[in-house]
Formats: C-alpha cells, sequence, structure tokens
C-alpha cells in the first residue's frame, strides 16, 4: 500500500489533455515539495517535474504540475504516443522521515 | 553528462546476501547523494534508503532497517548496497538514483539503468 495515491489508469486521445493526481497527507505532500517521474516500458524511470512545478532542462512544456493542499496534479496536454507510461509522484514525509512515492499511473493514448 | 552505470543481474539463493554498485561519472561526486529504489515485477518504486557522497551518512527506510547496508568508494565515484537475507519477494530490479538529499522534496534528476536481483532456490 503506496503513501500517495495515484489513480490506477487514465486515458485520453491523441493531443487531448490528461491529468493525474496524486493525493497524501500533511505529513508528506502538504509540507513538503512534489516531483514526478516517467517511466517508459522497460526502462529507468525519468524526472519530469520536481519541486511541484519546475521542468528540468529538456522536458516540454506539455507537461506541468501544480500543488494544493494535501494534493499534486500532474498534467499532460498534446498527448502523443510517446507518453505512454507509467507516471509517479513521490515526495518527502516528514514522519517517516522517507521518501514515499505513489502506486503509479498508467497512461494510455487511445 | 552525468551517467550512472550499474552492475549487472544477479541470481542468488533464499538467505544469501547481493551487493550492487553504482558508477558515477559527469559531476563532482561528493556534492550528491545516492538514493536506492527498487521495482518488484508489476509493481511500484520502493525507495530504500539515501546515501550522502560526501560524508557517508545514510538514511535507511524503515522496511530495510538491519538487513540493508549502503556505502561509497570517493576514489571510483561508485556507490554500494548490499542487501541481506535475501527471500523471493526481494526479486526486483535495483536502481540507483542521483539525489542531492535537498530538504522537504525529492529530487532523483538521473537514473541508472536498472539491476535485476533473482531470488530463487
Amino acid at each position: 500500500q503506496s503513501v500517495l495515491t495515484q489513480p490506477p489508469s487514465v486515458s485520453a486521445a491523441p493531443g487531448q489533455k490528461v491529468t493525474i493526481s496524486c493525493s497524501g497527507s500533511s505529513s508528506n505532500i502538504g509540507n513538503n515539495y512534489v516531483s514526478w517521474y516517467q517511466q517508459l516500458p522497460g526502462t529507468a524511470p525519468k524526472l519530469l517535474i520536481s519541486e511541484n512545478n519546475k521542468r528540468p532542462s529538456g522536458i516540454p512544456d506539455r507537461f506541468s504540475g501544480s500543488k494544493s493542499g494535501t494534493s499534486a496534479t500532474l498534467g499532460i496536454t498534446g498527448l502523443q504516443t510517446g507518453d505512454e507510461a507509467d507516471y509517479y509522484c513521490a515526495t518527502w514525509d516528514s514522519s517517516l522521515s522517507a521518501e514515499v512515492f505513489g502506486g503509479g499511473t498508467k497512461v494510455t493514448v487511445l | 553528462q552525468v551517467q550512472l552505470v550499474q552492475s549487472g543481474a544477479e541470481v542468488k539463493k533464499p538467505g544469501a546476501s547481493v551487493k550492487v554498485s553504482c558508477k558515477a561519472s559527469g559531476y563532482t561526486f561528493t556534492t550528491y547523494g545516492i538514493s536506492w529504489l527498487r521495482q518488484a515485477p508489476g509493481q511500484g518504486l520502493e525507495w530504500m534508503g539515501w546515501i550522502s557522497g560526501y560524508n557517508g551518512n545514510t538514511n535507511y527506510a524503515q522496511n530495510f532497517q538491519g538487513r540493508v547496508t549502503m556505502t561509497t568508494d570517493t576514489s571510483t565515484r561508485t556507490a554500494y548496497v548490499e542487501l541481506r537475507s535475501l527471500r523471493s519477494d526481494d526479486t526486483a530490479v535495483y536502481y540507483c538514483a542521483r539525489d542531492p538529499g535537498v530538504a522537504r522534496g525529492v529530487i532523483l534528476d538521473y537514473w541508472g539503468q536498472g539491476t535485476l536481483v533473482t531470488v530463487s532456490s
């Protein structure tokens, strides 16, 4: 059972937008920064968003992050077939003194 | 460019130990830490712990306390994770990731390619 809660799957047609939610508590998301990772099939995860909404160099602006209270959201606009992957949220949990992850969300492009 | 290159796949028997390495290049090793994570087949990511590249301080996840040891060798820019008393449910891909260990957040900005550890009798 993951500390952070994500929907198992989301889907949309090419060109459309999807949002992935990540729900936590005051000991993790509520008081710490959230990051997001993309894991393409058979590969290592890749950092997409850090510190709630910062995109590393090379990450297209189709990917965006936001946080409100104890929840965070990853948005993907202009969906492409290459975006089919698993997406994970992560943050620090002050009560556990540990890095915690969501269970992952599979994005399917219809 | 920053690279983390991990050691090759391992097959171990239950009760044995495994040690996975992660060799860093392209950045100053001592200015970042390394987190170790694992991913069981078809499952999500699980954080195992973090080690400072500067002074070797560690922070282990509660699930692995007493069974895991993380070390670094700054002369070779290599981080290691050793897991003991292996069980079948330790079968997973093990990843290292560069982690500055920032307060209040998680930034795993570069990852190794992963090392498959299979535990089977």
